[in-house]
């Protein structure tokens, strides 16, 4: 079973600021996502990995798969972008594995 | 595109009592998933279809859940008799490929259990 830790847990930040939240897991996968759900709503999914760098609009993730881990990085942050953003992991044919999410506060 | 559809949105019950809610995935996805996420922690799979196929139902507290898929298009997830600690929030996803397809999520239904 894997194991996914992601930090911080909480992070309150200012307007414009580059946002960094991490993602580690403890066996191999297939696929990583990175997910974003606002209070009160859905799960919107952000990026799906295998491997390497993606990047749309501030958004870009980014996999290291011999280290198990993975950043989601936000650039110019905007209060917008205040969610809970969430790591997923995939070994397989097996469902998702969930992190806690990091709730990410960014203020004006 | 229609969205993953999901009902009620929202649903408060008595302990003891049953509910049920639906979930109709994006036309095409084989894969559907249904997840129970508690206030404060990440969602938790309760049961992924393959079509009309359960893949992995683990995680599904078969004394009191049920879920189907009988068309292999849209799914219930049962609960019977509710307990307090059934309050959550149950999101349905669905995707086009179990191991590679990218996941779509319904605004889930919350459920409140008194």
């Amino acid at each position: 079973k894997n194991e996914v830790e992601q930090s911080p847990q909480n992070l309150t930040a200012q307007e414009g600021e580059f946002i960094t939240i991490n993602c580690s897991y403890s066996v191999g996968i297939s696929a990583l996502h990175w997910l974003q759900q606002h209070p009160g709503g859905g799960i919107v999914s952000l990026f799906m990995l295998s491997s390497g760098k993606k990047k749309h609009g501030r958004l870009i993730a980014t996999i290291n798969i011999q280290e198990k881990h993975s950043s989601l990085h936000i650039t110019a942050s905007h209060p917008r972008d205040s969610a809970v953003y969430i790591c997923a992991v995939r070994g397989g044919a097996d469902g998702l594995t969930f992190g806690k999410g990091t709730h990410l506060i960014i203020q004006p | 595109e229609a969205g993953v559809a999901q009902s009620p949105r929202y649903k408060i019950i008595e302990k003891r009592q049953s509910v049920a809610f639906w979930c109709n995935p994006i036309s095409g996805h084989a894969t559907l998933y249904w997840y129970q996420q508690i206030l404060g922690q990440g969602p938790k799979l309760l049961i992924q279809f393959q079509n009309n196929g359960v893949v992995d139902d683990s995680q599904l507290p078969k004394d009191r859940f049920s879920a189907e898929r009988l068309k292999g298009v849209d799914s219930t997830l049962k609960i019977q008799p509710a307990k307090l600690e059934d309050s959550a929030v149950y999101l349905c996803a669905s995707s086009g490929a179990s191991t590679t397809g990218e996941l779509f999520f319904g605004e889930g239904s919350r459920l409140t259990v008194l």
